[in-house]
């Protein structure tokens, strides 16, 4: 069955830090791979995604990922934290089983020190 | 500018009563879909439709109901069946042409219990 891990559920980083979130998942095919971020009481916002070509892709607010096959592995990565970057980050696999369905990590929670 | 409104934005429920969220979409998309948000479980999927007065059930539909009668509108019905529906719900859609399109979300409806 098709699954996505999110090992970690708090990290907590200082202001100007990089910062490194794991993700790993389980799925036959090419997956298609998403990260969101969603501040508290807020929907979640598409930070980026891969489906093929590079693997190494490149997001909003300064955000990459980079999808590791040999490793089953699309973490995502910052140079620099932000004390705005402070929210719960969503990995997701999408299009599973040959429908619309996606599945959803349960995600981490980041904290920023000043 | 397109985008996902979910409505109310904070929701009480009496005991045995049914409540209505609301989501409408201007966004053009075919697929839509209903998640259930609980803390440290990430996004569970409650129902999903692909095109008007077609959907299906998600992961954990029992106590909740739908309806596609329009393509922009998905309402998520949660009925005196559902024993436990004190959580944060979630509406998103993306396109029907093809399963890499990312999910676009709404802001949320958190429904609690009087």
């Amino acid at each position: 069955a098709q699954s996505v891990t999110q090992p970690d559920i708090h990290i907590t980083v200082s202001e100007g830090a990089s910062l490194e979130l794991r993700c790993n998942y389980s799925y036959g095919a090419t997956p298609y791979l998403f990260w969101y971020v969603q501040s508290p009481g807020q929907g979640l916002q598409l930070l980026l995604k891969y489906f093929s070509g590079d693997t190494l892709v490149q997001g909003i607010k300064g955000f990459e990922a980079e999808f590791k096959r040999s490793q089953s592995s699309f973490n995502l990565r910052k140079p620099s934290v932000h004390w705005s970057d402070a929210a719960e980050y969503f990995c997701a696999v999408g299009g599973t089983s040959g429908t619309y369905k996606y599945i959803f990590g349960t995600g981490t929670r980041l904290k920023v020190l000043a | 500018d397109g985008g996902i409104t979910q409505s109310p934005k904070y929701l009480f429920r009496k005991e045995g009563q049914n409540v209505t969220l609301s989501c409408e979409q201007n966004l053009n998309h075919d697929a839509m879909y209903w998640y259930r948000q609980d803390p440290g479980q990430g996004l569970r999927l409650i129902y999903y439709s692909q095109i008007v007065n077609d959907f299906q059930k998600g992961d954990i539909a029992e106590g909740y109901s739908v309806s596609r009668e329009k393509k922009e509108s998905f309402p998520l019905t949660v009925t005196s069946a559902q024993k436990n529906p004190t959580a944060f719900y979630l509406c998103a859609s993306s396109l029907g042409t093809g399963i890499r399109q990312p999910q676009h979300f709404g802001d949320g409806t958190r429904l609690s219990i009087l």
